[in-house]
């Protein structure tokens, strides 16, 4: 089974700053990685995925993430945030298991909070 | 496409009463995801079913939570009897997995559990 490591549980940062969410994976054996952000009073949102292919991924609202996967990473990045971007964010692993299908695991998220 | 609908948005009930929470994931997907989501915990699996199966219960906390997916469009999370520690947020998730593709999930806008 995979285990999804954020370190940081908060992270206070100004606004217009660069921000980096840390992401770690247990295993490289073939995943998919994913990053969901969270609005107070909302659902999950799908901010960006990686399947294949590049490892600079770019999603919604100027987000990126890189693949590494000799040290099974998939850190989230923004080079100048907003107060808009106060929420929570989720990293999510998902691996195919055979009969049980596909398996998603979550990180325990971690709290981004934009100071004006 | 609505995405995915979940009623009631709140619930407010009773210690003992009985809680059922509905969800009809988006037309097509084949794979539908219960969660549950408390500061002290954060978001934890409940239940998934692949093709209305139930593949994994593991994280059904105890036999007073029970799922059911009779057909492709709808799914239950009953709780009875409801406890003041079943007071959560509950999130449903449905995705469409093709052969050990890692897709994402697409969460509904979740549950709001109050139990006194």
């Amino acid at each position: 089974a995979q285990s999804v490591t954020q370190l940081d549980s908060q992270v206070p940062v100004f606004e217009e700053a660069p921000v980096e969410l840390r992401c770690n994976y247990s295993s490289s054996v073939s995943v998919y990685l994913f990053w969901y952000v969270q609005y107070p009073n909302q659902g999950l949102q799908l901010l960006l995925k990686y399947l294949s292919g590049s490892t600079l991924v770019k999603g919604i609202n100027g987000f990126e993430a890189e693949f590494n996967k000799s040290q099974t990473s998939f850190h989230l990045r923004k080079p100048s945030v907003h107060i808009s971007d106060t929420a929570e964010y989720f990293c999510a692993v998902s691996e195919w298991c055979g009969r049980t299908g596909n398996q998603f695991y979550f990180g325990t998220g971690t709290s981004l909070t934009v100071i004006p | 496409d609505a995405g995915v609908i979940q009623s009631p948005r709140h619930e407010v009930t009773e210690m003992g009463q009985e809680v059922t929470l509905r969800c009809k994931p988006i037309s097509g997907h084949n794979s539908l995801f219960w969660y549950r989501q408390t500061m002290m915990r954060g978001l934890e699996l409940l239940i998934y079913f692949n093709n209305n199966v139930p593949i994994d219960d593991s994280g059904m906390p105890e036999d007073r939570f029970s799922a059911k997916m009779p057909n492709a469009s709808f799914s239950t999370l009953k709780i009875q009897p409801s406890e003041p520690r079943d007071s959560a947020v509950y999130f449903c998730a449905s995705s469409l997995l093709t052969g050990g593709v890692g897709n994402e999930q697409f969460f509904g806008p979740g549950t709001r559990l109050t139990v006194l």
